[in-house]
C-alpha cells in the first residue's frame, strides 16, 4: 500500500522557519519526482514546487511566491521528502501536501499556521 | 505568470453528463501542458483522477474522462452519481518547470 505521511506542521511567528517532512512507503521513492502543494484555509490548491529524481539531476523548481524562501530536498535512503521554509509569512498559512503527480498519490497534509 | 481558469460552479442531475473546462491565459491548452484533474471532497486530501490529458488511474471511475476541447482541457463526467459532488481542480504544466492550478469548480449533483 502506498503511503505519504507529512509531518512537522505547527504554529510559528512571521519570519520564523519550519521544516516539513513527507515519509514515503509502498513505491520506489528514488524513481519518483516529488512535489509540494498547499491549500490556504477555504481556498484552492497552489503548486509550491517539485524535485526531480537523482537520476534526473535532483533539480528543483518553485512557485514565484516561495522562491528564495523555501527549499525542497530529498533523502532517498530514508524515503523522505523535505520542505524547508524560511522567512515565513502570514500568507504561507496553509495545509501542505506532498504528492507524486505522475503516480497520483497524495499525503493527508500537515497544517502550517503563521501568526503573531 | 500564467492564469488557469475553470468554471466556478456547475450543477448536474443524477445520471446526467457535465463537462468541466480548464483554460490558460497564455493560449490554447495542448497535450504539452500535461493537464491533470483532481477531485477534492470537504475535509479530505485531493485525489488524482486524470493525468496527461486523458489517462485514468486504476481508482478513477470510468465515468470520468479527460480530453482537449476547443483549446481547453476538459473533464467529462457521464452518468453523475451523488458521490461525485465535490470540488474539481485542473493543473497545467508550463515549460516543464512549474505547475499552475485552476481556481476549482464546485460541482453539485442535484
Amino acid at each position: 500500500e502506498v503511503q505519504l505521511v507529512e509531518s512537522g506542521g505547527g504554529l510559528v511567528k512571521p519570519g520564523e522557519s519550519l521544516t516539513l517532512s513527507c515519509a514515503a512507503s509502498g513505491f520506489t521513492f528514488s524513481n519518483a519526482r516529488m512535489s509540494w502543494v498547499r491549500q490556504a484555509p477555504g481556498k484552492g490548491l497552489e503548486w509550491v514546487g517539485r524535485i526531480k529524481t537523482k537520476t534526473e539531476g535532483g533539480t528543483t523548481d518553485y512557485d514565484i511566491p516561495v522562491k528564495g524562501r523555501f527549499t525542497i530536498s530529498r533523502d532517498d535512503s530514508k524515503k523522505t521528502l523535505y520542505l524547508q521554509m524560511n522567512s515565513l509569512k502570514i500568507e504561507d498559512t496553509a495545509v501542505y501536501y506532498c504528492t507524486t503527480f505522475g503516480s497520483g498519490y497524495w499525503g493527508q497534509g500537515t497544517l502550517v499556521t503563521v501568526s503573531s | 505568470q500564467a492564469v488557469v481558469t475553470q468554471e466556478p460552479s456547475l450543477t448536474v442531475s443524477p445520471g446526467g453528463t457535465v463537462t468541466l473546462t480548464c483554460g490558460s491565459s497564455t493560449g490554447a491548452v495542448t497535450s504539452g501542458h500535461y493537464p491533470y484533474w483532481f477531485q477534492q471532497k470537504p475535509g479530505q486530501a485531493p485525489t488524482t483522477l486524470i493525468y496527461d490529458t486523458s489517462n485514468r488511474h486504476s481508482w478513477t471511475p470510468a465515468r470520468f474522462s479527460g480530453s482537449l476541447l476547443g483549446g481547453k482541457a476538459a473533464l467529462t463526467l457521464s452518468g453523475a452519481q451523488p458521490e461525485d459532488e465535490a470540488e474539481y481542480y485542473c493543473m497545467l504544466s508550463y515549460s516543464g518547470t512549474r505547475g499552475v492550478f485552476g481556481g476549482g469548480t464546485k460541482l453539485t449533483v442535484l
